[in-house]
């Protein structure tokens, strides 16, 4: 069975201390691993798409890496705006005509502390 | 501006009475879902449709209904609501581009409570 596993569930930084989320996942074939940012009351906004293990993107202070089995957010040197729950997603299990079914962990909740 | 709306953004209602929540995107994407989002649980996928009158259900499709009639919108459709519906509802929409998945754009969510 799929599953996506997010830890810590809660993260609280003081301004500039970097750290890592991480994702870890069970899937067959994986099709594209997503993380995205939410914000109390908000939905969520995409940041991210890695497609094979060992990529890499950035944007900003993020940084999204992929290996075989997981995923990590690496935050480098937060603000107080960084403050969002991250999600990770993959694509449900049996989606194989390029449809969206995310399959969503349960998330990250930051909390950066000027 | 790209966008998926999402209306009412806030509804109370009693256990019993239909109600839709509707969802329109201005983006021209052939596929958009349905999630609903409880504490503990995260996002999990109600509905979604692949394009006109194509939708099919999700992990957790009962006591819900959908229709496409229209590429821009897919209302979500609650025939008679119980307090166990009573959740954060978002809508999302992106292209279809064969076995490549794209990045999904959310609504702002519907707060729904059913007493």
């Amino acid at each position: 069975e799929d599953q996506v596993t997010q830890s810590p569930e809660a993260l609280r930084l003081q301004e500039g201390e970097s750290s890592s989320l991480n994702c870890s996942y069970t899937v067959s074939g994986l099709r594209g691993l997503f993380w995205y940012r939410q914000d109390p009351g908000k939905g969520p906004e995409f940041l991210f798409t890695l497609y094979s293990a060992g990529e890499e993107k950035e944007k900003e202070r993020l940084k999204a890496t992929l290996t075989k089995k997981e995923s990590f957010l690496h935050i480098t040197a937060p603000k107080p705006e960084d403050s969002a729950t991250y999600l990770c997603a993959v694509p449900h299990k049996g989606d194989q005509t390029g449809a969206n079914n995310l399959f969503f962990g349960t998330g990250t909740r930051l909390t950066v502390i000027p | 501006e790209a966008q998926v709306t999402q209306n009412p953004r806030y509804l109370i209602t009693v256990t019993g009475k239909k109600l839709t929540v509707t969802c329109s995107q201005n983006m021209n994407h052939e596929y958009m879902s349905w999630y609903r989002q409880d504490p503990g649980l995260g996002l999990r996928q109600i509905y979604y449709s692949m394009n006109v009158e194509v939708t099919d259900k999700g992990d957790v499709p009962e006591g819900y209904k959908v229709s496409r009639k229209e590429k821009r919108n897919f209302p979500l459709i609650l025939e008679s609501p119980s307090p166990n519906q009573t959740s954060l509802y978002f809508c999302a929409s992106s292209f279809r581009t064969g076995h490549v998945n794209t990045e999904a754009f959310f609504g702002q969510g519907t707060r729904l409570t059913v007493v």
